[in-house]
């Protein structure tokens, strides 16, 4: 069984620019949620999709968006970059939104220059 | 404000020790997550728990939930250097998780052979 998997690992940006992660759940989950880790902050949580519509979203600017397709990937954008956007993203899958265990894929290590 | 306070912060043992690790709040938690991340991987999810009072084992690491539902604790006995990496708690606060896993800032814990 696949778990979840995040593309790009790496990805280096300039300030200004505009970034799309992705994210494909392990099958058969519904539910995809991102959050953003830094040395300083921890794990903050983004946002949360399941079929398709955003369930919830956290504090975060509305510089940082996301959308669910209907085989339920995810993808979230990062417009107008700046350096404190240096971080590692990770995707979580859940089976549903009733459910609390969380799956995590590898990240997607973004610098921002 | 950080609703998960975890300590200690870092930890640096010999192997064949003992320790525990806290994970405390002032909010209650519907269930609480265990994760374990290493270096450039996302976190993997070691146990949840559910109910206030609740220990549950995995091998040498030992988990419980505080009657309240407020708090949880690890205890790792015999500690190997295989143990070495981050270990994250994170709370649950409504039923299915909707407003996103709380995460703690972590413990980093070495184990020295």
């Amino acid at each position: 069984k696949a778990g979840v998997t995040q593309t790009p690992r790496y990805l280096i940006k300039t300030r200004g620019q505009q970034v799309t992660l992705s994210c494909s759940p392990i099958s058969g989950h519904r539910s995809v949620s991102w959050y953003q880790q830094t040395p300083g902050q921890g794990l903050q949580f983004l946002f949360e999709y399941f079929s398709e519509t955003q369930r919830n979203k956290g504090n975060f600017p509305g510089r940082f968006s996301g959308r669910q397709f209907s085989n339920s990937r995810s993808e979230m954008n990062v417009s107008t970059l700046e350096l404190g956007d240096s971080a590692l993203y990770l995707c979580a899958s859940k089976i549903g939104t009733e459910n609390t265990e969380a799956f995590f894929g590898q990240g997607t290590r973004l610098t921002v220059v | 404000t950080q609703l998960l306070e975890q300590s200690p912060q870092f930890l640096s043992i010999q192997e064949g020790e003992n320790l525990t690790v806290y994970c405390n709040s002032s909010s209650v938690f519907s269930s609480l997550q265990w994760y374990r991340q290493e270096p450039g991987e996302g976190p993997v999810l070691l146990v949840t728990v559910v109910t206030g009072g609740e220990v549950k084992k995995l091998k040498r690491l030992t988990f419980q939930f505080g009657d309240a539902r407020k708090d949880s604790s690890l205890h790792i006995t015999a500690a190997q250097p295989g143990d070495t990496g981050l270990y994250l708690c994170a709370g649950a606060r409504s039923g299915g998780g909707a407003d996103g896993l709380t995460f703690g800032k972590g413990t980093h814990l070495i184990i020295q052979p």
